[in-house]
């Protein structure tokens, strides 16, 4: 089944305690983004991969980190979280042959409390 | 002004009525999606389009390129379906990178039995 898996799906931690969420998908999707949706804010995009070794910035990217050493993978990384990075966050793939992406696909959501 | 504008916010339907919702852009795009999201918070696209119209159950998705513009439409409608709605485009260099998703503010939509 194609899908994109999240973990955790939800996490409490305290301020300044490093944490990974892990993203993976089983799809050889070259594309990988990572998304916090706040209440009227929407989805706004953190980081993005288009390729290994390939991340860029998204709009809101100040306290995270990625990494994209395989393709399946794509870990998001709050080296010391504060509380306003309270917020549900999504990771998504798509293909991207030729510059025509194609659907989305989102993990579960992994909602994260830093208190 | 956000480049993807939805409407309406929030929405209210009586079970068997015929919804619309509406999503507007000012950017270039290279298709243009409909994800459904549930009380539980996951994710599920349920159209992407370029041009036209696409069909799928009782759902309908249609786009104007033209006029940047496309709706959402779901005929019968059952408490089922209530969910967050979100109209996100594929825009063609947006923020100087191509394929990066930007997203409506989402429309909550109850169906009331």
């Amino acid at each position: 089944e194609a899908q994109v898996t999240q973990n955790p799906r939800y996490l409490i931690t305290v301020t300044g305690k490093k944490l990974t969420v892990t993203c993976s998908q089983n799809m050889n999707h070259e594309y990988m983004s990572w998304y916090r949706q706040d209440p009227g804010l929407g989805l706004r995009q953190i980081y993005y991969s288009m390729n290994v070794e390939v991340t860029d910035k998204g709009d809101v990217p100040e306290g995270y980190k990625v990494s994209r050493k395989e393709k399946r993978n794509f870990p998001l990384i709050l080296e010391s979280p504060s509380p306003n990075q309270t917020s549900l966050y999504f990771c998504a793939s798509s293909q991207y042959p030729t510059r025509v992406y194609t659907e989305a696909f989102f993990g579960q959501g992994t909602r994260l409390t830093v208190v | 002004k956000n480049e993807v504008e939805q409407s309406p916010q929030n929405l209210t339907a009586q079970e068997g009525e015929f919804i619309t919702i509406n999503c507007s852009y000012s950017v270039g795009i290279s298709a243009l999606h409909w994800l459904q999201q549930h009380p539980g918070g996951g994710i599920v696209s349920l159209f992407m389009l370029s041009s036209g119209k696409k069909k799928h159950g009782r759902l309908i998705a249609t786009i104007n390129i033209q006029e940047k513009h496309s709706s959402l439409h779901i005929t019968a409608s059952h408490p089922r379906d209530s969910a967050v709605y979100i109209c996100a485009a594929t825009a063609i260099n947006y923020g100087g990178s191509q394929g990066n998703l930007i997203f409506g503010k989402g429309t909550k939509l109850s169906v009331k039995p």
